[in-house]
């Protein structure tokens, strides 16, 4: 099978650059998206395609893939940027999903 | 703009079936652009994959539930379901209906989510 490891958690301060990784055997070669989701809510797209921004989606939010690893930045983080953030990618057909990240601005 | 919304009992008992329904405004399911998949997340945990259906009728269904799952779509209705057979309390889970855009181009669009509790 294939997995996407994310850390549990991470903590950034406010104005400061959140890093968020995502690990999976040659991720480097699938297209990997990320979710932002706020509690009770629906998750958000906030990146597709290693880097792709949707409309509406702040230029602080900011995506790379490489070898083993892709990775969520969040540049000049905000309060309203805490939330759990999932990474996913596709594998043989089928839609995996990271574990998820709990970001903590603070 | 679209929208998404799930329908369906939110109380199943176990070794029953779970059916939803994921109705589409704004956007037809027959757009070739598009797929339509079933996602869940059971309380406090995260993002389980559950499967997707295409306009050309190819569906994908996740390998841990697959001997489970039946996703169908009924264009005249511009809805498509999910069946899940023989359910435990393992299954409950807020299971949400999602716009996948083909080129693995990521979810867009997603409904609201609807809570399905299996207990006698």
């Amino acid at each position: 099978s294939f997995d996407l490891t994310q850390p549990p958690s991470v903590s950034v301060s406010p104005g400061q650059t959140a890093a968020i990784t995502c690990s999976g055997d040659k991720l480097g070669g699938k297209y990997v998206s990320w979710y932002q989701q706020k509690p009770g809510q629906s998750p958000l797209l906030v990146i597709y395609q290693d880097g792709q921004r949707p409309s509406g989606i702040p230029e602080r939010f900011s995506g790379s893939n490489s070898g083993n690893t892709a990775t969520l930045t969040i540049s000049g983080t905000q309060p309203m940027d805490e939330a759990d953030y999932y990474c996913q990618a596709w594998h043989s057909s089928a839609v995996v999903f990271g574990g998820g990240t709990k970001l903590t601005v603070l | 703009q679209v929208q998404l919304k799930e329908s369906g009992p939110g109380l199943v008992k176990p070794s029953q079936t779970l059916s939803l329904t994921c109705s589409v405004s704004g956007g037809s399911i027959s757009s070739g652009s598009y797929f339509w998949s079933w996602i869940r997340q059971p309380a406090g945990k995260g993002l389980e994959w559950i499967g997707r259906i295409y306009s050309s009728g190819a569906i994908h269904y996740s390998p841990s539930l697959m001997s489970r799952i039946t996703i169908s779509a009924d264009t005249s209705k511009n809805l498509f379901s999910l069946n899940l057979s023989s359910v435990t309390a393992a299954d409950t889970a807020v299971y949400y209906c999602a716009r996948g855009r083909i080129a693995d181009s990521g979810s867009d669009y997603w409904g609201q989510g609807t809570l399905v509790t299996v207990s006698s």
